[in-house]
């Protein structure tokens, strides 16, 4: 049974802080790993994309993953009130279908 | 906006009623995955279509079922539906089959069932 397993919080956090997202996976011959954005009542959207290990960026989001220890995690810098949300955590390997974690709930606070 | 567009936005039917959910793919992807998402969870995979063929199944049982079409449309069909098949369903669209980079979700459909 491949796993995705996210603290499904709520991480609350003050308005420009920095917000850690973790995520951990079962699977090791998962390639792809992705993080997604979900607003209450809405459907996920994708924010971040990371294939390799090391970390990826783009604007606030940086995007971490360790291979060995199994290990995504989503960092977001200067967290808006707008960032509020669900962020769910998703893996796939080769030949695979997408797996999503439960989701954590970030809260941030004005 | 992703492109992809599911319809009804919302369904309310009672236990044992069928019901067929719709969607459309963004344009030049060839693959939809079908996803289950109840309220506080994960979405949770149901299967995905490939080129008009089913590419991979979640752990659903039969009466859950799909089609896709040659325009890459595709129907999520659930028959004898159960109080527990109430949730948000979500189709994503990508291209690439066995192992699309990046897929992107509708706006998904909302079904209660009483």
């Amino acid at each position: 049974q491949k796993e995705v397993e996210q603290n499904s919080g709520p991480l609350s956090v003050p308005e420009g802080a920095i917000a850690s997202l973790n995520c951990t996976y079962s699977d090791r011959v998962s390639q792809s790993f992705f993080w997604y954005r979900q607003y209450s009542g809405k459907s996920p959207e994708l924010i971040m994309s990371i294939y390799s290990n090391g970390d990826k960026e783009d604007g606030r989001f940086t995007a971490q993953l360790n291979k060995a220890s199994q290990y995504v995690s989503l960092l977001i810098r200067d967290s808006q009130p707008s960032d509020s949300a669900t962020y769910l955590c998703a893996v796939k390997g080769y030949g695979q279908n997408f797996v999503f974690g439960p989701g954590t709930r970030l809260s941030v606070l004005p | 906006e992703t492109g992809v567009t599911q319809s009804p936005t919302h369904l309310i039917k009672t236990r044992g009623q069928q019901v067929t959910l719709r969607c459309s793919s963004q344009s030049g992807h060839n693959t939809v995955s079908w996803y289950q998402q109840a309220l506080g969870q994960g979405p949770q995979f149901i299967f995905q279509y490939y080129r008009e063929e089913e590419n991979g199944r979640g752990n659903f049982p039969p009466r859950f079922s799909g089609l896709q079409f040659p325009n890459y449309s595709s129907e999520l069909n659930v028959n004898a539906l159960e109080l527990d098949d109430s949730a948000l369903y979500l189709c994503a669209s990508s291209l690439g089959g066995d192992s699309p980079k990046q897929q992107f979700f509708g706006p998904g459909t909302r079904l209660t069932v009483l």
